[in-house]
């Protein structure tokens, strides 16, 4: 299994709403990691896990808090997002932990709108 | 400061001939990735290339790696109109594998 899910598709969110993206991947990577794609534009990382906990906060807002429950999974919570922040968010995954060398593979986003 | 300049940023193409995309980065590295990303979608891995010299083929496409002048190429032969996508390449800056990506190059193909 070479795939990373993630859920929902699509969500739109007022800007005092609380919700969460979800992202997971069977394949028993190691590494994983959020990244924001605005239109046009290539991917920002936003954060990396490896070996469950944070290695790398690419200095998020705290609107985006992360978490890492087990090595399969991997959320991000939104709270009081701005319109700004609607974008494409990708979740990835690696073997190995973050630092290794080996290709990110990509799931299919969540389209995310903030009205 | 960790850079990716690919050009051309756009590139409209006719069918059947030859182009090729240039990725210059900015420091050392020796992991170059190239995505595609059609419209609306997520990223799909195309080539991983790992050493200098290395030279990867997969149908019409072909991504080369010079590690010392920092530059990788994505040759295209004989577009297709299937092939129109934006194209990304990346390096893995050492550091907690942290991928820098290019502006990415929107490719058409026209008949």
């Amino acid at each position: 299994d070479t795939e990373v899910t993630q859920t929902p598709k699509h969500l739109v969110m007022g800007m005092t709403n609380k919700k969460s993206l979800k992202c997971e991947q069977h394949m028993g990577h190691r590494a994983m990691y959020w990244y924001k794609q605005k239109a046009k534009k290539p991917p920002e990382l936003m954060f990396v896990y490896s070996y469950e906990k944070l290695s790398i906060n690419e200095s998020v807002p705290s609107r985006f808090s992360p978490e890492c429950p087990n090595s399969s999974l991997l959320n991000l919570h939104l709270h009081a997002l701005q319109p700004e922040d609607s974008a494409l968010y990708l979740c990835a995954s690696s073997q190995g932990g973050g630092g290794s060398p080996y290709e990110q593979y990509f799931g299919p986003g969540t389209r995310l709108t903030v009205t | 400061e960790l850079k990716v300049e690919q050009n051309p940023l756009f590139l409209s193409m006719q069918e059947g001939k030859n182009y090729t995309i240039y990725c210059n980065y900015s420091t050392t590295s020796d992991r170059l990735y190239w995505y595609r990303q059609d419209p609306g979608k997520s990223l799909e891995s195309l080539f991983v290339l790992l050493s200098n010299g290395a030279v990867k083929q997969e149908g019409r496409l072909m991504a080369s790696l010079d590690t010392k002048a920092r530059l990788s190429t994505l040759h295209i032969t004989a577009a297709v109109h299937d092939l129109s996508a934006t194209y990304f390449c990346a390096f893995l800056y050492n550091q907690g594998g942290k991928l820098i990506f290019g502006q990415g190059t929107e490719l058409s193909v026209k008949p």
